[in-house]
């Protein structure tokens, strides 16, 4: 593994269902993130982790949750899907400490929910 | 509220130059960051600015005015990969980034 790796790429879900969507990073990263990226409108902050353990909510938590039970895995639930949370979804990382902690991006998952 | 705007789309021609403007209004201000995505692809980080001045990086540049919340990325020379989506992004009092809606950048031969 090379960076941040999410899984699946794709899928299309029906309303209703739970889907869970991967994410791991191999750097050691402290901070990780889970962004909503829709057309027109900028990345959204579902939720963040600043260490394993801890989480907490961003701009649109609403139907999402998270945990981290360690420092290279967090994964994003979605407990009942509707369709608008059709999205292409982005799991970041990022150091704590340094001079601006950018963040790393992994490939993203497109997510439709019909 | 907070609020980030850029420019949605932007044309230029190969071997030229461009300016992608970035205003942004937030509650505090903790340094702005330039990110490029291709299409259907991630973000990858082009630039940081926290001081007010010029950074330089090869092509790009990036210049921050704290005071007129005003930033900007400069490409030069441009190629035919550059055309991409440039991300403005600031972060705020609580170190979380907000994202503009991102510049289309089209680079015509």
């Amino acid at each position: 593994i090379a960076g941040i790796t999410q899984a699946p790429t794709s899928q299309i879900l029906a309303a209703g269902r739970r889907m869970t969507l991967r994410c791991t990073q191999d750097m050691r990263h402290n901070a990780m993130y889970w962004y909503r990226q829709d057309l027109g409108l900028g990345l959204r902050l579902i939720h963040y982790s600043n260490t394993a353990g801890t989480t907490g909510k961003g701009e649109v938590p609403d139907g999402y949750s998270v945990s981290r039970a360690n420092t290279d895995d967090f994964p994003l639930t979605l407990a009942s899907a509707v369709p608008s949370q059709t999205s292409v979804y982005f799991c970041a990382s990022s150091t704590t400490s340094g001079a601006y902690n950018e963040q790393f991006f992994g490939p993203g998952t497109r997510l439709t929910v019909l | 509220g907070q609020n980030i705007d850029q420019p949605t789309e932007m044309t230029a021609t190969e071997g030229a130059i461009v300016q992608i403007n970035c205003t942004y209004q937030t509650s505090g201000f903790n340094g702005l960051f330039w990110y490029q995505q291709h299409a259907g692809e991630a973000p990858t980080f082009l630039s940081y600015n926290v001081l007010d001045g010029l950074e330089e990086k090869g092509r790009f540049s990036s210049f921050l005015s704290r005071s007129k919340g005003y930033s900007y990325l400069l490409l030069k020379e441009l190629q035919m990969k550059d055309s991409a989506s440039y991300l403005c992004a600031v972060k705020d009092s609580n170190y979380q980034l907000i994202w503009g809606a991102g510049t289309k950048l089209i680079i015509k031969p």
